[in-house]
């Protein structure tokens, strides 16, 4: 299971653009990188998904390096609605419980 | 419209009382999971099922019970052994395990 680092909280306003880091130095070969968002009593809702590069879809883009150790969300032009939870999970595919494992996420606060 | 629901919202528990929290989908998802959630931690994962009449213990199994009889639902059991059971549950489905899970709006377990 590659164990998932990311920052515990993040501060940002209206309108400028998030990164959030997860670090995930044990990764392996076949292991994806999703990103889910969490609402208070709401469940996780899936964001992004990608194995290297670069991912983008109408919400949000995932970089991944070349040694995939890391990978980052970005966010562009946040807003009010934007302040959630985001959870990063490493796994691979049809592997079974043990990759099923999600951390404390990073809890994003957008200001106006 | 396809979706995952819970059922209840909100459920109350008394000391010794087995209750049973609902999870059904109409994704036509093969596998389902209930995962718990304390404030202000991530999703620790009870129970998962990769296909009917099949499940597997999670990190925290003990004190609850599930089934899996037919493909659309995955009830959990929350037994008098589970003696803290007050937490947020989550149940979520995805086409095969380790893929892009979908979770339901989740329900609150609490304690008299």
């Amino acid at each position: 299971l590659a164990k998932t680092t990311q920052p515990i909280s993040m501060d940002s306003y209206e309108g400028q653009e998030v990164n959030i880091t997860c670090s995930h130095n044990n990764i392996a070969t076949n292991d994806y990188i999703t990103w889910y968002q969490q609402f208070p009593s709401q469940g996780p809702r899936f964001i992004i998904q990608g194995y290297k590069t670069k991912v983008t879809n109408e919400v949000a883009s995932l970089f991944i390096p070349a040694d995939r150790k890391s990978s980052t969300l970005s966010l562009p032009r946040v807003s009010l609605s934007d302040t959630a939870v985001y959870y990063c999970l490493v796994a691979p595919m049809n592997s079974g419980y043990s990759t099923l494992t999600f951390g404390k996420g990073t809890m994003l606060l957008v200001s106006p | 419209d396809g979706g995952i629901t819970q059922s209840p919202k909100y459920l109350f528990r008394k000391e010794g009382q087995n209750v049973t929290l609902s999870c059904e989908q109409n994704l036509n998802h093969d596998a389902m999971y209930w995962y718990r959630q304390d404030p202000g931690q991530g999703l620790r994962l009870i129970y998962y099922s990769q296909i009917v009449n099949d499940f597997q213990k999670g990190d925290i199994a003990e004190g609850y019970s599930v089934s899996r009889e037919k493909k659309e639902s995955f009830p959990l059991t929350v037994t008098s052994a589970q003696k803290n059971p007050t937490a947020f549950y989550l149940c979520a489905s995805s086409r095969g395990v380790g893929e892009t899970q979908y979770f339901g709006p989740g329900t609150r377990l609490l304690v008299l």
